[in-house]
């Protein structure tokens, strides 16, 4: 079964640090790109970041201002998402999401179950 | 950065309606335009990819439209299990999703 499974989410003081996981299965994780997304509380979908299947391409949503930082290694068919300076508005649901590439242009397939953050004294 | 705007916030409607969903991009982005539905507690499903075409193993009640800034989901003959949150997301530029219009089954 095609799959990505999220973990490392918890709680986390404001201005404190986390580091998220992603592990796949039942696809050739090195030849997929790949995503994190996250949703606030009763809020609407927010891209975080996109990395290319060797990692070599990374973009980011401008609203992070260079506080989170997307890795993956293909070996252990994993993805990362290291998060520093945390706020309170980065408590959410963070999931990770394949990307569906092809001739047209790119989107996300394969969603995981998502892990949450949450961001408080 | 592109906003997409989605209307209607909310829908309320009976079983075996239809439902139409537009989505408005702030510029043109050709066809790069995919459709998501969100059950409550669960993870977003992707519907319908590059504007009109519909993903594997989506029931073909699911059609999307449109090209350019205006774009449109529509449910045919609605079912009780369609109850969800519906967003349109871009992958024109620096990806942005739409707000979400949530369905209700009367």
């Amino acid at each position: 079964e095609v799959q990505v499974v999220e973990s490392g989410g918890g709680l986390v003081q404001p201005g404190g640090s986390l580091r998220l996981s992603c592990t796949a299965s039942g696809f050739t994780f090195s030849s997929y790109e790949m995503n994190w997304v996250r949703q606030a509380p009763g809020k609407g979908l927010e891209w975080v970041s996109y990395i290319s299947s060797s990692g070599s391409t990374i973009h980011y949503a401008d609203s992070l201002k260079g506080r989170f930082t997307i890795s993956r290694d293909n070996a252990k068919n994993s993805l990362y998402l290291q998060m520093n300076t945390l706020r309170a508005e980065d408590t959410a649901v963070y999931y990770c999401a394949r990307c569906y590439s092809s001739s047209s242009g790119r989107t996300m397939d394969v969603w995981g179950k998502g892990t949450t953050v949450t961001v408080s004294p | 950065e592109i906003v997409l705007t989605q209307s209607p916030d909310f829908q309320s409607v009976t079983p075996k309606e239809k439902v139409t969903i537009t989505c408005r991009a702030s510029q043109s982005i050709g066809s790069s335009l995919h459709w998501y539905q969100q059950k409550a507690d669960q993870s977003p499903r992707l519907l319908i990819k590059y504007a009109s075409q519909s993903f594997s193993g989506v029931p073909s009640r699911f059609n999307g439209s449109g090209s350019g800034t205006d774009f449109t989901l529509t449910i045919n003959n609605l079912e009780a299990e369609d109850a969800a949150t519906y967003y349109c997301h871009q992958s024109s530029s620096s990806w942005t999703f739409g707000q979400g219009t949530k369905v209700e089954i009367k």
